[in-house]
């Protein structure tokens, strides 16, 4: 089975403080990929970042950073100096592309980040 | 510019109406997807396309129905059937078979009173 795993619900800081946002994924798959994805208040999702199951790199794109590690299942997403402009909820996703999986992106449940000012 | 729309934005409609949900898309993807967002529940797959003509039920299809006829297009139908329909729905397109993520529109939040 494959599941995603955002175990912070909520999290509250203060700007210019980083956060760490979680995430867990299951997959017995070998080709996958995984995703962040930010739902401000307006309701739209926006696309952050993709990986690949073969790349461990991690990734820094300004103020974001997201680190990969296949030993632990996990693909952690930092934001750094946080903005209140950086409150939203934020997504994990898992996109599996072994045979039978590959319709489908799975979701975590979200997390719901408040930077206060 | 290229994107997803959805309309409206806001809809009421009374309980045991059916009501429909616009989506198009111009980025000339192959696949489309509903979703629904409960507080706390995620995301959750109503229906998909990956062609024209082709739709597969996702993970909660009962009391929703939807059409492709046309690659741009993929209305969604809230029916009478739908015991507890007010939500926020997403509609969202990506390229077909494709390591990409989605595309996703503005959303359509449905009260049902």
């Amino acid at each position: 089975a494959q599941k995603v795993t955002q175990a912070q619900t909520e999290i509250s800081v203060v700007e210019k403080e980083d956060v760490t946002l979680d995430c867990v994924y299951e997959t017995r798959d070998t080709t996958y990929y995984l995703f962040w994805y930010k739902q401000p208040p307006s309701g739209e999702l926006v696309f952050l970042i993709r990986r690949n199951s073969f790349d461990e790199q991690n990734e820094i794109s300004g103020r974001y950073s997201w680190n990969f590690q296949k030993s632990t299942s996990s693909f952690n997403f930092t934001i750094t100096a946080s903005q209140v402009v950086d409150s939203a909820v934020y997504f994990c996703a898992l996109k599996s592309f072994n045979a039978g999986n590959n319709r489908k992106l799975i979701w975590g449940l979200g997390t719901s980040l408040a930077v206060n000012p | 510019d290229g994107g997803i729309t959805q309309s409206p934005k806001y809809l009421f409609r009374k309980e045991g109406q059916n009501v429909t949900l616009s989506c198009e898309q111009n980025l000339n993807h192959d696949a489309m997807y509903w979703y629904r967002q409960d507080p706390g529940q995620g995301l959750r797959l109503i229906y998909y396309s990956q062609i024209v003509n082709d739709f597969q039920k996702g993970d909660i299809a009962e009391g929703y129905s939807v059409s492709r006829e046309k690659k741009e297009s993929f209305p969604l139908t809230v029916t009478s059937a739908q015991k507890n329909p007010t939500a926020f729905y997403l509609c969202a397109s990506s390229r077909r078979d494709s390591d990409y993520g989605y595309t996703f529109g503005s959303g359509t939040r449905l009260t049902v009173v």
